[in-house]
């Protein structure tokens, strides 16, 4: 069955500290694609990222960056150096396509809280 | 600017009543959906449409209604039948008909809906 887990229900930094976001997923499909959204306290989410199954290339983009592992399943989000502007909810989700059928699910996201 | 808007941005429904949230893109995005959000359940699909004059049951569309006239319009209805609407109700649009599931959503800044 298709699945995302985000097993961090709300993690606190202090201000420079690095913080890694985790995300599992489950999924019977071979080509799926994996996405990590922003929800700032106005909350509208905001796309940061996609990946699709068949490029496992970590991606760095400034301080953040992504750590795609499919032999864990498993799609980490690592914020370097963190700031207060990155407090916020972040999603993690899944999307794969089979037959047409449409499939996209959430994680229940992670709150970080980075405190000055 | 291109983007989703969503409105009101807070409502209060009367027992019995049916109320209607707004949603408008100008992205020129063929698809659209609604989610709800609870407190520590993420995101959960409500309704989606993929192309004009059609739109889809998603995973808890008890209790609500949508319709999709117009390509940017995607209105969502909490019927008198939903009996726990309280929640912040996100639209979001993205590129592709039926089956390119690959594609960030982009979303609107929400509506929250409670019970008077």
């Amino acid at each position: 069955a298709q699945k995302v887990t985000q097993a961090q229900t709300e993690i606190s930094v202090v201000e420079k500290e690095d913080v890694t976001l985790d995300c599992v997923y489950e999924t019977r499909d071979t080509t799926y694609y994996l996405f990590w959204y922003k929800q700032p306290p106005s909350g509208e989410l905001v796309f940061l990222i996609r990946r699709n199954s068949f490029d496992e290339q970590n991606e760095i983009s400034g301080r953040y960056s992504w750590n795609f592992q499919k032999s864990t399943s498993s799609f980490n989000f690592t914020i370097t150096a963190s700031q207060v502007v990155d407090s916020a909810v972040y999603f993690c989700a899944l999307s794969e396509s089979t037959s047409g059928t449409y499939k996209y699910i959430f994680g229940t996201g992670t709150r970080l809280k980075v405190l000055a | 600017d291109g983007g989703i808007t969503q409105s009101p941005k807070y409502l209060f429904r009367k027992e019995g009543q049916n109320v209607t949230l707004s949603c408008e893109q100008n992205l020129n995005h063929d698809a659209m959906y609604w989610y709800r959000q609870d407190p520590g359940q993420g995101l959960r699909l409500i309704y989606y449409s993929q192309i004009v004059n059609d739109f889809q049951k998603g995973d808890i569309a008890e209790g609500y209604s949508v319709s999709r006239e117009k390509k940017e319009s995607f209105p969502l209805t909490v019927t008198s039948a939903q009996k726990n609407p309280t929640a912040f109700y996100l639209c979001a649009s993205s590129i592709g008909p039926r089956g390119l599931s690959n594609q960030p959503q982009h979303f609107g800044d929400g509506t929250r809906l409670s019970i008077l």
